[in-house]
């Protein structure tokens, strides 16, 4: 079963706004990490947060972590039609299988 | 432009064929994966490779067969696949297997249809 679900499953928003996407996760973790997948395109890491973290920024990305929740979001600020892709949280597990399991992946597209 | 280069881009093949997948990184990046993708779910894990030794096979059918030649290259055999095999197959590297803190880089992947 999936180690991450996120919501919403699709999110659509005007140039200029900001985008929140969700990621729930079921095991104790050490790490968390962002990904962006454009269209036919493989996946770019984004930003990775460890467990012992709360929020991290890059440029315009807000990640935070609520291990109490096995929660995180991504915010993208000032959203651009260039962030229009994919994005998915994964997760490692910490028992030790030293693999990532993907979340199910939100579908961001940003209107001119 | 990807650091880790997939080829060939597009692969049809029937399902009695034999091809194979490429992968290459010049990272000296010492863990390299394979995931299938289908349209719209997220990458799903099929194969870890750490220090050219396979390390971690998710219950994938052998009729996927992977080769880690050596630290750079990575190839995916495949033989007498099945249409549901169709998807897009990824490559990705990371800098060693056990130390989850670090980002994997993908490639583009290769997109494979099966008839």
């Amino acid at each position: 079963s999936q180690q991450g679900e996120e919501d919403p499953q699709a999110l659509s928003i005007q140039e200029g706004e900001n985008a929140t996407m969700n990621c729930s996760y079921k095991t104790s973790i050490n790490n968390l990490q962002w990904y962006r997948q454009n269209s036919g395109r493989g996946l770019v890491h984004l930003i990775l947060i460890r467990s012992n973290e709360r929020e991290k920024h890059s440029g315009r990305l807000r990640v935070t972590l609520d291990t109490s929740k096995k929660s995180s979001s991504l915010l993208i600020t000032a959203s651009r039609a260039a962030d229009t892709a994919s994005y998915f949280c994964a997760t490692d597990s910490s028992s030790g299988t030293y693999k990532y399991i993907f979340g199910t992946g939100t579908r961001l597209k940003v209107l001119a | 432009d990807t650091e880790v280069t997939q080829t060939p881009k597009h692969l049809v093949m029937g399902m009695t064929n034999k091809k194979s997948l490429k992968c290459e990184q010049h990272m000296g990046h010492r863990a390299m994966y394979w995931y299938k993708q289908k349209a719209k779910k997220p990458p799903e894990l099929m194969f870890v490779y750490s220090y050219e030794k396979l390390s971690i096979n998710e219950s994938v059918p052998s009729r996927f067969s992977p080769e880690c030649p050596n630290s750079s290259l990575l190839n995916l055999h495949l033989h007498a696949l099945q249409p549901e095999d169709s998807a897009l197959y990824l490559c990705a590297s990371s800098q060693v297997v056990g130390e989850l803190n670090q980002p994997q880089h993908f490639g583009d992947g290769t997109r494979l249809s099966i008839l």
